[in-house]
């Protein structure tokens, strides 16, 4: 079974700072990671898919990184602003008995003070 | 067109009422999913159709019953409902099953009395 944990469970840090969110899953056979955020009471908004094969992603201020062989990514946010406030969930899709299953971390939710 | 449209966006039941929960894309995804969200918990799948047809269900109780007529729609239909099922139900599409990125819709805030 794939678990999957994010750590920490809630930071708050000035506006300008960078940061980086955790992100660890149990099971490495994983056909790919992909990064959301998501506003409270909304749906998911997509920020960054990395594919198995590779190790990093970029997008604007955020980069994400992939190290399959030790069950961890991080999310790089740079130049935190306060609109970067909300939850953040990373989520890994993996093979289970033949089915690609998805399954979410816990969420690291994110305060950025102005 | 990137988007997942669900309907409605809030909806309130009776325990002993039917509805229906609506999910559309019209970007050509073959694979459809349907996750359940509990306050301050991560999504939760439950069913996931692939070629409009089933292809995952996470031993969802049968007061759940998914249908996907077509590669563009997906309903979850909900009878007998209980108030624990109360949360926020979020439907998502791939253009394959799970190598892709998920486009989500903004869900629907289901309550059941």
């Amino acid at each position: 079974k794939q678990e999957v944990t994010q750590i920490p469970a809630a930071l708050s840090v000035p506006e300008g700072e960078n940061l980086v969110l955790n992100c660890s899953f149990t099971d490495s056979a994983i056909y790919n990671l992909q990064w959301f955020r998501q506003d409270p009471g909304k749906g998911l908004t997509s920020l960054l898919l990395i594919q198995s094969s590779q190790r990093e992603q970029t997008s604007g201020r955020l980069n994400a990184s992939l190290d399959k062989s030790s069950g961890r990514s991080t999310l790089y946010i740079a130049a935190s602003q306060p609109g970067d406030s909300a939850t953040y969930l990373c989520a890994v899709s993996w093979n289970s008995g033949g089915y690609q299953k998805v399954t979410f971390g816990t969420g690291t939710k994110l305060q950025v003070i102005p | 067109d990137t988007e997942v449209t669900q309907t409605p966006k809030h909806l309130v039941m009776g325990m002993t009422n039917k509805k229906s929960l609506k999910c559309e894309q019209h970007m050509g995804h073959r694979a459809m999913y349907w996750y359940k969200q509990k306050a301050k918990k991560p999504p939760e799948l439950m069913f996931v159709y692939s070629y409009e047809k089933l292809s995952i269900n996470e031993s969802v109780p049968s007061r759940f019953s998914p249908e996907c007529p077509n590669s563009s729609l997906l309903n979850l239909h909900l009878h007998a409902l209980q108030p624990e099922d109360s949360a926020l139900y979020l439907c998502a599409s791939t253009i394959g099953q799970g190598t892709d990125t998920q486009y989500f819709g903004p869900g629907t805030r289901l309550t059941v009395l």
